[in-house]
């Protein structure tokens, strides 16, 4: 069973672009959360997500950032217009429908995103 | 609202010493408890965890005890290895709520032979 699955692993952009990060979750794992670490800190929540829904983005910038989970296909996060401040490294967690309010989450090795 | 608070570090070691990482939380539900690992250059992977107060998580000789009076789930291990060079960081799950994770701001252990 292949794990949480992203890419790209490296990323860069200019600023003003935009990067798309993707996220394959583990099979059978129909939730998926985003992440984002800057550099010598923790990780901080971002949004999570069930197939076709967003149930909690209460940890995503107000502009410039969205994320989907389509019926098919891999989660995206997507950044319009860079800046210099969203160089970090954002991972992506799965996790299976939840028991009890209990939570595991699985990681993906994260993507780097450097802007420039 | 949710928090954790982890030991700073970094923390160095000699190879076969004990190794505690002590964390704190705050949570308005029964939250779930983990510790996570984080190799250089490599995502997140779960050490182990605790879902109700007493539990006892261990995997590969780390363990970790969910005190509920103390709101406390302090890392330990008796004899650490270079391999355990990595950063831990401690982490919850409210059950109240969203479940996303609350992480510390995680600690860095060099081990040295």
């Amino acid at each position: 069973n292949a794990g949480v699955m992203q890419n790209p692993r490296h990323l860069v952009r200019r600023r003003g672009q935009e990067a798309r990060l993707r996220c394959s979750p583990m099979k059978g794992h129909s939730h998926v959360y985003w992440y984002r670490q800057l550099p010598e800190e923790g990780l901080k929540f971002m949004v999570y997500l069930q197939k076709e829904n967003i149930i909690d983005e209460s940890g995503m910038p107000k502009e410039r950032f969205s994320a989907e989970f389509p019926k098919e296909g891999p989660s995206i996060l997507r950044i319009q217009q860079v800046v210099r401040g969203d160089s970090a490294a954002y991972f992506c967690a799965s996790s299976p429908p939840l028991a009890g309010g209990h939570n595991e989450q699985f990681f993906g090795p994260g993507t780097r995103l450097t802007v420039l | 609202g949710d928090s954790v608070t982890q030991m700073e570090g970094p923390v160095t070691l000699s190879e076969e010493a004990f190794l505690t990482i002590n964390c704190t939380y705050t949570a308005t539900g029964y939250p779930s408890l983990f510790w996570y690992v984080q190799y250089p250059g490599e995502g997140l992977q779960l050490l182990l965890k605790a879902t109700k107060a007493d539990d006892k998580g261990s995997n590969k000789g780390f363990e970790a005890t969910y005190r509920k009076e103390t709101t406390s789930f302090h890392l330990e291990k008796g004899s650490v290895q270079v391999s355990d060079s990595a950063v831990y960081f401690c982490a919850l799950s409210d059950s109240v709520g969203a479940n996303n994770l609350f992480f510390g701001t995680g600690t860095r252990l060099t081990v040295i032979p």
